[in-house]
């Protein structure tokens, strides 16, 4: 079975752009999370998308944003980039197959962003 | 609020020796605890989990770990390590009446072994 893919690997952007980060989730997997990992802040979680909706959000401004589509591929897009926004984001999949999950989230290699 | 403490930096260890990766949690009410390695440049790799059950936790690559919870500590072990073990290891926590599946990680032990 294939694993967590992400898109792309690596992006530099300029400070005012926006981006757009793709993510397909393991066959099956209808729960996809997105993660910030710096080295100051290590890894934070940003939201989780089930069933096309965002489920929890973590501690971020609304410049992060995202959506999940009905076949469970997710995008996560950041506006207006800023200097601190340079990281790796790691998108996770998980079954979730109740609203109290015991499942596992397995991850993807990530999407290193680079703002200049 | 919860949270995951990795007190150790980085550990190191000898090839053939055993090592131990800490990590100690805070939760309201009964935790799920996870660890998950991650080589340079990769994502996070699922090493093993613990929901409930037996205290010892076996997971993949010889790995295990003890759930202790009047300690409240969820420490890495494996019995006899290679350098390929060595990578950065997380710990993560989520609190088991928590709706979602969102992990709140440590701050990684970067794990050194010497052959």
């Amino acid at each position: 079975k294939a694993g967590v893919t992400q898109t792309p690997r690596y992006l530099i952007k300029t400070r005012g752009q926006q981006v757009t980060l793709s993510c397909s989730p393991i066959s099956g997997h209808r729960s996809v999370s997105w993660y910030q990992q710096t080295p100051g802040q290590g890894l934070q979680f940003l939201f989780e998308y089930f069933s096309e909706t965002q489920r929890n959000k973590g501690n971020f401004p609304g410049r992060f944003s995202g959506r999940q589509f009905s076949n469970s591929r997710s995008e996560m897009n950041v506006s207006t980039l800023e200097l601190g926004d340079s990281a790796l984001y790691l998108c996770a999949s998980s079954r979730r197959t109740s609203m109290i999950s015991t499942d596992t989230q397995y991850f993807g290699p990530g999407t290193r962003l680079t703002v200049l | 609020a919860q949270s995951v403490a990795q007190p150790e930096d980085q550990v190191n260890v000898a090839e053939g020796n055993p090592l131990t990766v800490k990590c100690t949690y805070s939760v309201s009410g009964n935790p799920y605890l996870f660890w998950y390695v991650q080589y340079p440049n990769r994502g996070l790799q699922f090493l093993l989990k613990y929901i409930t059950g037996d205290n010892l936790v076996k997971g993949s690559y010889g790995f295990e770990a003890e759930f202790n919870k009047s300690q409240t500590s969820f420490h890495l072990k494996k019995p006899s390590a290679l350098v390929s073990d060595s990578a950065l290891y997380f710990c993560a926590v989520r609190a088991a009446n928590q709706a979602g599946t969102a992990l709140i990680f440590g701050k990684g032990t970067t794990l050194s072994v010497s052959s």
